[in-house]
This record gives C-alpha cells, structure tokens and sequence, in this order.
C-alpha cells in the first residue's frame, strides 16, 4: 500500500523568506506521480505543482519548486519569496500511473509572518 | 464560475437521519471523486466514477453510504442512519482522462453530526 509521510505539523516562515515542505512516500511502483496541494482557509484546495516519477528534473511553477529524491523516495516543496496570501495547509499527494486516487499524507499548516 | 461546486457547505444533523450532498464537476470532466477529510488529516479516497459508472469503492465506503452520478454529470452522496464519527469534510473532486490524474478539488461540504 501506498502511504504518504509529512512530518511537520506547522511551520512558520517570514514574508519574503524561503521555506521547505517534507514529504516522503512508500510505494514498490516504478511509474507514478506526485503533488503538493495548497488548502487556504475556509477555501478549496488547489494544485500547486506535480512531478511525473519518470522525469528527473525537478518541477517548478513561478515561486514553488521541488526536490524530488526518487530512491530516497522523498519529494519536498521550497517556497520562495514566500507570500502572505501563501498562509494555508499543504498536502503531499501521491498517485499510482493508471490508478483512480490521489494518496494524501496529512498536511503542513503554513503561516508566513509579516 | 466553471469550478467545481458543492451543496449545502454545511450540514448539520441528529444522529440517525439520513443526508445527500451534490457535486457539480467541472463540466467536461468525465472523472468524479469523492473523499472524505477529518480534522487534522489529509483527504481520504471514498469513491470513483467515470462518466455514469461507479467504478472503484474505497472499504470506507460503508453500507450506510451510497453515491451515483446519473448520466455522467453532477453527483449525489448519501449518507444513512448517520454517526457521530461520520462528521467530517466531503469533498469532490473532477478530472479529466488523462495519466496524471490532476484532480480539481469542489469547497467541500461540512457535515456534523449531533
């Protein structure tokens, strides 16, 4: 079974700052993909940023990147220049090649400081 | 709007009666998702459809939970005879046909259960 592994509970980073999300996984599948999903407030959750297994360079959208460690099976988030309005719960997500659900792990509540 | 909505946002119940949620996906998503999402926990896969067929149940599913999706296009979960540890956060989600499995993600309905 697939499961998904985030350690940190809460963080806090000041604004402008750069800060890093862990998360790391179990599965015996070769091909899959994975995701960091942002959940603000009372608000629905969005995708930030996806990582296909098979490619080795790292995924990044603007101000989020990845470091994604495919033996260590380890897939972690650094914001950049981190934002008020990115104050919010991110999951780690994980989904078998083929498979019909997305595998979460149990989040990290995020609040940047002014 | 063209997201994914969800109706009522929040439900709240006596022990025993019965509830329904819809979901309205995205409108050219043939794929519709449901979970379920306890304080303090990531989301939990309950449910798949692809078009009109229900095609993969989660164990959480129990007998007392139902969902159909009549000719592919909005969704309903029922929940029956309802438990205090069914209150929790539904949420839907949608996608399209397609290898990475990017799900957009409804606000959610809150149910809680007295």
């Amino acid at each position: 079974a697939q499961t998904v592994t985030q350690s940190q509970p809460e963080m806090s980073v000041q604004e402008a700052e750069t800060v890093t999300l862990s998360c790391t996984y179990d599965t015996s599948e070769n091909n899959y993909y994975l995701f960091w999903y942002k959940q603000p407030p009372s608000r629905q959750m969005i995708l930030v940023i996806r990582q296909e297994a098979y490619k080795q360079q790292n995924a990044t959208e603007n101000r989020f990147s990845v470091n994604f460690q495919k033996a260590a099976k380890s897939f972690s988030l650094k914001i950049s220049d981190s934002q008020l309005g990115d104050t919010a719960m991110y999951f780690c997500a994980f989904s078998q090649t083929g498979a019909n659900n997305l595998f979460f792990g149990t989040g990290t509540r995020l609040t940047v400081i002014p | 709007d063209t997201g994914v909505s969800q109706d009522p946002r929040h439900k709240i119940t006596k022990r025993g009666q019965n509830v329904t949620f819809r979901c309205d996906p995205i409108s050219e998503h043939n794929r519709l998702y449901w979970y379920r999402q306890t304080l303090g926990q990531g989301p939990e896969f309950l449910t798949y459809f692809q078009n009109e067929a229900q095609l993969e149940k989660s164990r959480l599913l129990s007998d007392r939970f139902s969902a159909e999706r009549p000719k592919g296009s909005f969704s309903t979960l029922e929940i029956q005879r309802t438990e205090q540890g069914d209150s929790a956060m539904y949420l839907c989600a949608s996608s399209l046909t397609r290898s990475y499995n990017e799900q957009f993600f409804g606000p959610g309905t809150r149910l809680t259960v007295l």
